[in-house]
């Protein structure tokens, strides 16, 4: 089944530490999407690509970078990880390879619940 | 003003009864809706999409546009316990990035 994965699922890490998430997707999407998500606060974009050549600023940006190195992948970074990031991150893939839907939707990864001690 | 607004809920709901969630938007040239449903620490799933105004039914799911009100609802018949989540209303704007609203607990009751 063409799928988004994430790794990795689960992560504890210190304060002051940089932290690589990786995103990698099987569906032949040309557009990915990372977000943060908060209790009471939804999703939040942080970055989104809509192709490899193509990187651009969400709504909360700051903290984060994120490298496109390929159409399938797509990874985010926290240079210095504070407390304040601690949440849950999604990766999410859209598209439309084969020209049949008007609809954009997105699809997300499983998720990766990052604690910042 | 949040672009996208939902009722936060809980919504409480007999088991077999409907649920009815709603969803206002601000950007009138949107054109694209979703639905999601997300259980709690899990990832959001699609369950419906709609394009144009009127209703689109995929099993026990109905979705309601309104453009002209701004105005997209989800309908879930024959509420079953395994229906309790959060619904997440998204509205495709025009730089192609998704607008979620903040999600509206459903709570199915025996």
């Amino acid at each position: 089944d063409a799928d988004v994965t994430q790794t990795p699922r689960n992560r504890i890490t210190k304060t002051g530490k940089r932290i690589m998430l990786e995103c990698s997707q099987t569906k032949g999407h040309d557009r990915m999407y990372w977000y943060r998500q908060d209790p009471g606060l939804g999703l939040r974009l942080i970055y989104y690509s809509f192709d490899v050549k193509d990187i651009n600023k969400g709504e909360i940006s700051d903290g984060y970078s994120v490298s496109r190195q390929a159409q399938a992948k797509f990874s985010l970074s926290l240079e210095s990880a504070i407390p304040n990031q601690t949440a849950l991150y999604f990766c999410a893939t859209s598209g439309d390879p084969k020209g049949t839907s008007p609809y954009n939707e997105q699809f997300f990864g499983p998720g990766t619940r990052l604690t910042v001690l | 003003q949040k672009e996208v607004e939902q009722n936060s809920g809980p919504l409480s709901v007999p088991e077999g009864a409907i649920a009815s969630l709603n969803c206002t938007y601000s950007d009138r040239v949107s054109q694209s809706f979703f639905w999601y449903r997300q259980y709690s620490g899990k990832s959001p799933e699609l369950i419906m999409s709609i394009y144009s105004n009127g209703d689109k039914e995929d099993g026990r799911f109905t979705a309601q546009l309104n453009k002209a009100s701004q105005y997209v609802s989800l309908l879930i018949r024959d509420s079953q316990p395994s229906d309790s989540a959060t619904y997440l209303c998204a509205v495709l704007d025009s730089w192609g990035k998704l607008q979620f609203g903040a999600g509206t607990q459903v709570v199915v009751t025996p």
